[in-house]
Parts: C-alpha cells; sequence; structure tokens
C-alpha cells in the first residue's frame, strides 16, 4: 500500500501570497489532519478532515483553511502569508477512529520570504 | 488542555547499549492514548509504540519498550540494543480517547536522539 504523500516537497514563497498543499492519504483512510512544526512552536494540530468535513480544529488564524474532497485527498491553504508561517506542514491519514494509528506523510517545507 | 513535556532536548548513546527517553504528561483525563513517534532527517513521523491508559500492562515493540505509570503521568521509552538507525528526534505525544478528537495529537518538544560507534 502507498504511503501519505504530500506535494510539494519544498515550496518557497513571499509574504502576502497565498499558497496550497496536498496530501493523498493512504487507500481506505477518509481521516487528514494537518500539523505544524517549527523550531519554536514544536508540532502543533492544525485541523482534521473525515469524509469531507472538517471534524477538530486546532487554534490558528483563519488564515488557515482546508477542504477534502471525496477521494479523501486534502488541501490546506494559508493566505496573506507571513513569515512565521515557515514550517514544516505534516499531513496524517487514519481511519478515523478514535484508536486508529496516525500515519504521516514527508511534510512540505514552506518558506516564505 | 492537555501538556506533555520532555525535559532531554539531547541524549547520546552507544551502538547496543540501552537508553531511556523521558516524558511527563498533565491531563484530568482518565481515558487516553500515549504514543511515541520518531522523526529521522527524512521528516516522516513513524509511530514507534503506543500505549492504551486503561492497560496496565507496559507496551513493548520488539527493542522498543515503555515504562508507563498512570499515577505519576509519565511515559519514559526504553530504546534497548541500541542501532545507528535509531538516531532520529523522538517525541512523546497525547491523544484523547473521546470520540471527535481521533487525529488531534499533543506533541512534547522532542529528544533528539544520537548514537555513536
Amino acid at each position: 500500500k502507498a504511503g501519505v504523500t504530500q506535494t510539494p516537497r519544498y515550496l518557497i514563497k513571499t509574504r502576502g501570497q497565498q499558497v496550497t498543499l496536498s496530501c493523498s492519504p493512504i487507500s481506505g483512510h477518509r481521516s487528514v489532519s494537518w500539523y505544524q512544526q517549527t523550531p519554536g512552536q514544536g508540532l502543533q494540530f492544525l485541523f482534521e478532515y473525515f469524509s469531507e468535513t472538517q471534524r477538530n480544529k486546532g487554534n490558528f488564524p483563519g488564515r488557515f483553511s482546508g477542504r477534502q474532497f471525496s477521494n479523501s485527498r486534502s488541501e490546506m491553504n494559508v493566505s496573506t502569508l507571513e513569515l512565521g508561517d515557515s514550517a514544516l506542514y505534516l499531513c496524517a491519514s487514519s481511519v478515523g477512529q478514535h484508536n486508529s494509528p496516525l500515519h504521516f506523510g514527508n511534510g512540505t517545507r514552506l518558506t516564505v520570504t | 488542555a492537555q501538556t506533555v513535556t520532555q525535559s532531554q532536548p539531547e541524549m547520546s548513546v552507544q551502538e547496543a547499549e540501552t537508553v531511556t527517553l523521558s516524558c511527563t504528561y498533565d491531563t484530568s483525563e482518565s481515558d487516553y492514548y500515549l504514543f511515541w513517534y520518531k522523526q529521522p532527517p527524512s521528516r516522516q513521523m513513524i509511530l514507534v509504540i503506543r500505549q492504551e491508559a486503561y492497560k496496565q500492562q507496559n507496551a513493548t515493540e520488539n527493542r522498543f519498550s515503555v515504562n508507563f505509570q498512570k499515577a505519576a503521568k509519565s511515559f519514559s521509552l526504553k530504546i534497548s540494543d541500541s542501532q545507528l538507525g535509531d538516531a532520529a528526534m523522538y517525541f512523546c505525544a497525547y491523544r484523547s480517547a473521546g470520540t471527535g478528537t481521533a487525529s488531534k495529537l499533543t506533541f512534547g518538544t522532542g529528544t533528539r536522539l544520537q548514537v555513536t560507534l
């Protein structure tokens, strides 16, 4: 089975721009969650989508949004980029039950200049 | 809100030796899951081991085992017979067992493990 695939692996954007990151979950997984990893704040939960609905949300501003498609693929969008948005963005998929393990992708490294 | 604390930013172990990574957490919940994830330079978070809070028996996965002390809210990871491939960042993580929170993990700040010859 193919693992969780995140594209692109690297992105460089300018402050004020917007960006879209993509995540393809493991086949059969209906839950996709997103995490931001920075040296200062560590790993922080952004949000989770399950069957195309946002099921849970972390404490991030509205500039961070996401969606999930019928094939469970998910996209995360960040608008009006700030320097502090530079981070590794990790996506994880699971079957969606509370005891099911999360499987992570390799992440997208976003640099905002 | 739950918090996870890893007090050891870096640890070093010789190949074939045993090392223990510490983790403490704070929660008012009685039912939850605890995890250790490994993040090598490839950046992918890899699940090492998990523990259900309602289980008294400590989880074991090959060379990896945990010491789960629920009353003390402690969850340490022991790596036996350390190998060069064990070198990575190790994160302790907490997850509530409540429905609707399936994918929300709270992570510690990580411990960087070096394995020397």
